[in-house]
């Protein structure tokens, strides 16, 4: 399967706790995006990166949130100290640059925090 | 800032029936429309798209919507749904060749 991976797709932790989710996208696409939805909404932009570069972040993503792409491939998101509000799906997308303007979503990371 | 928005959060419908979903944007600039519709279990995926050209637009599995400029619509349609359209269904514009932004999703339930 050549499509948008994520990694873990479900993680459960205790209140406190850092987690990190990795997402792995599509060869070539060299934007990539991260963004988190929660039930009876939708996805809401967090961060994207044009490859290695973090180009925009949401005032979503707190000071706890910190996203990284190192070589412009896959990128991991990371949250500090997790807090309830922070269960939600966390979803990694990518695109192609300037000629490709769709982007392809992953299966996404669901987290609860309790 | 932009905003996309979903006038149905829940829609059921029997088999057969005709389907349209509403979806508003604000932005007055030049926009890129997209539906992207969830599946249970699955994963966002693109159900159609508009860039330019022909306001109206056809996707997979029978959908198509039409784009009216002049009232910020990206309404999607079906004339006649199945059990298997049964999903989530979300409206998203790009404004920027950047951001997306999405609806907050209309969930239709398709009865048998």
């Amino acid at each position: 399967d050549t499509g948008v991976s994520q990694d873990p797709r479900h993680k459960i932790t205790k209140r406190g706790q850092n987690v990190t989710f990795r997402c792995d996208p599509i060869s070539e696409h060299n934007r990539l995006y991260w963004y988190r939805q929660t039930l009876g909404q939708g996805p809401e932009f967090l961060t994207y990166f044009q490859n290695e570069a973090q180009l925009e972040k949401s005032r979503l993503l707190s000071d706890r949130f910190s996203a990284e792409r190192p070589k412009g491939s896959f990128s991991t998101l990371e949250i500090q100290r997790t807090e309830q509000g922070d269960s939600a799906m966390y979803l990694c997308a990518s695109r192609p640059g300037e000629s490709g303007n769709t982007i392809y979503f992953g299966e996404g990371s669901w987290l609860t925090v309790v | 800032a932009q905003s996309v928005s979903q006038h149905n959060h829940h829609v059921i419908l029997s088999e057969a029936a005709s389907l349209e979903l509403g979806c508003n944007y604000s932005y007055g600039g030049t926009v890129n429309l997209f539906w992207y519709v969830q599946y249970p279990g699955q994963h966002l995926q693109l159900l159609l798209k508009y860039f330019s050209g022909d306001p109206l637009v056809k996707g997979i599995k029978g959908f198509e919507a039409e784009f009216i400029k002049s009232k910020f619509s990206f309404n999607l349609r079906k004339p006649s749904v199945q059990w298997s359209d049964t999903a989530e269904y979300f409206c998203a514009v790009n404004a920027n060749f950047n951001k997306f932004y999405f609806g907050s999703g209309t969930k239709l339930n398709v009865k048998p």
